[in-house]
Formats: structure tokens, sequence, C-alpha cells
């Protein structure tokens, strides 16, 4: 059965500066993979989506990378800003895209 | 980008009374959605997969007869929890896969409901 791992659980950094998440997962045969945003109380705001044929996406400050052979993802955010605080969800899906395993999230606070 | 609501936000119930979910694609029709249960400070997880027309494929471990799921329609879908209890209570976030999925692969969360059964 396919496990995500996220480390670290929880990360607090101050305004400015760059940061790395990680993700892991154990069954290197996913279809893709997909960062996600959660606010306190909210639903998940999709971030970057990589196909399994692809090594990397990026979007303004944010930069997604995926090795697939080794199982790893890394979601990297530049010059963070407090508003980027919220926690970070990684998940990778098989099967023509009709299951998600889910990590169990990196907490992110910014700090002004 | 296309909207999935789910109504209500937030609900408070007793415990032994039946609360229902609703679940709906607004700007696309979604032939398949999914149902996840959020605990405090864990990961999402698959509860089942319901598809319009059909019966739900519920995960492992999650009982059918206490979540029954109805899709009913290409841009409903709904989650009754039956006979609730306090163990019950979590954040139930649904998500709807597009029905030019295979084109788009992409699937769209709601923003979640609160349940807490009393």
């Amino acid at each position: 059965k396919q496990e995500v791992t996220q480390i670290p659980a929880a990360l607090s950094v101050p305004e400015g500066e760059n940061l790395v998440l990680n993700c892991s997962f154990t069954d290197s045969a996913i279809y893709n993979l997909q960062w996600f945003r959660q606010d306190p109380g909210k639903g998940l705001t999709s971030l970057l989506l990589i196909q399994s044929s692809q090594r990397e996406q990026t979007s303004g400050r944010l930069n997604a990378s995926l090795d697939k052979s080794s199982g790893r993802s890394t979601l990297y955010i530049a010059a963070s800003q407090p508003g980027d605080s919220a926690t970070y969800l990684c998940a990778v899906t098989e099967y023509n895209f009709n299951k998600f395993y889910f990590g169990s999230g990196t907490k992110l606070n910014v700090k002004p | 980008g296309a909207v999935v609501s789910q109504h209500p936000s937030r609900v408070i119930c007793k415990s032994g009374t039946s609360v229902k979910i609703e679940c709906r694609s607004l700007d696309f029709q979604a032939t398949t959605m999914f149902w996840y249960r959020q605990f405090p400070k864990q990961s999402l997880m698959l509860m089942a997969t319901s598809n319009e027309g059909s019966k739900a494929t519920y995960e492992q471990g999650v009982e059918k007869d206490k979540f029954l799921i109805n899709h009913a329609s290409l841009t409903l879908s709904t989650l009754t929890v039956t006979s609730a209890h306090p163990e019950d209570s979590s954040f139930y976030i649904c998500s709807a896969r597009d029905l030019a999925g295979a084109a788009t692969d992409t699937q769209y969360f709601g923003p979640g409901t609160r349940l807490t059964v009393l």
C-alpha cells in the first residue's frame, strides 16, 4: 500500500527566507504528484501538479521537483511571506488519477 | 477554475442522529466524486469513491452502512452519517473529478464540512 511521508511536520521561518518541504512515497508507480495548501479549517488549494513523466513544475515563487525512482518530491518556496503560512500537503495518485494518497502535511509559519 | 461547494460548512448534532452533507460541482459535471475524512493534525484519508448512478466504493475499514453515499446526478453527491457518535466528529472533504478529467487530470476539492457530534 502506498504511504506518503512529509518532513518536517512543522516549520517556522522568518519572512524572506527560502525554504524546502520534503515529501516521500513508498511505491514509485505513481500517475502524478500534487502539492496542496490548506488553511486552518478550510479545504485544499492545488498549488502544483507534476505528471509522472515530468521532473519539475514552477508557479511564481513555488517550484516542485519529482524524482520518481527514489520516491521523493520537494516543494521550494522562494522569498517566503507571512501569507504563505498554512499547511502544505503532498499527494500521489495511482491508476489514472482515481485515488489520492496524502501525506500528513507540513505546517509552515512565516514570521513577519 | 472549477468550483466545488459543500453544505453545510459546519454542523453540530446530538449523538444518535443522522447528518447529511452535500457536495456539488458548480460549473462542471463530475461522474466521480470522492469523500475524505480528516482528523485534527492528521492528513486526509479517503473514505469512498462515489460514481454517478452506481454504488459507492468504500475503502477498507469504512462502514458502508454508517456512511451512506448517494451520487444521484452529475453535479451532486451526498454523504449521510447515520447514528452519529462523538468519534465521528471530524472534518469531511469532498472532491470531484471533471468529466474531462482524462485531459485535465484534475480533481477539485470542496471547502469541507466540520461535523461535531455531542
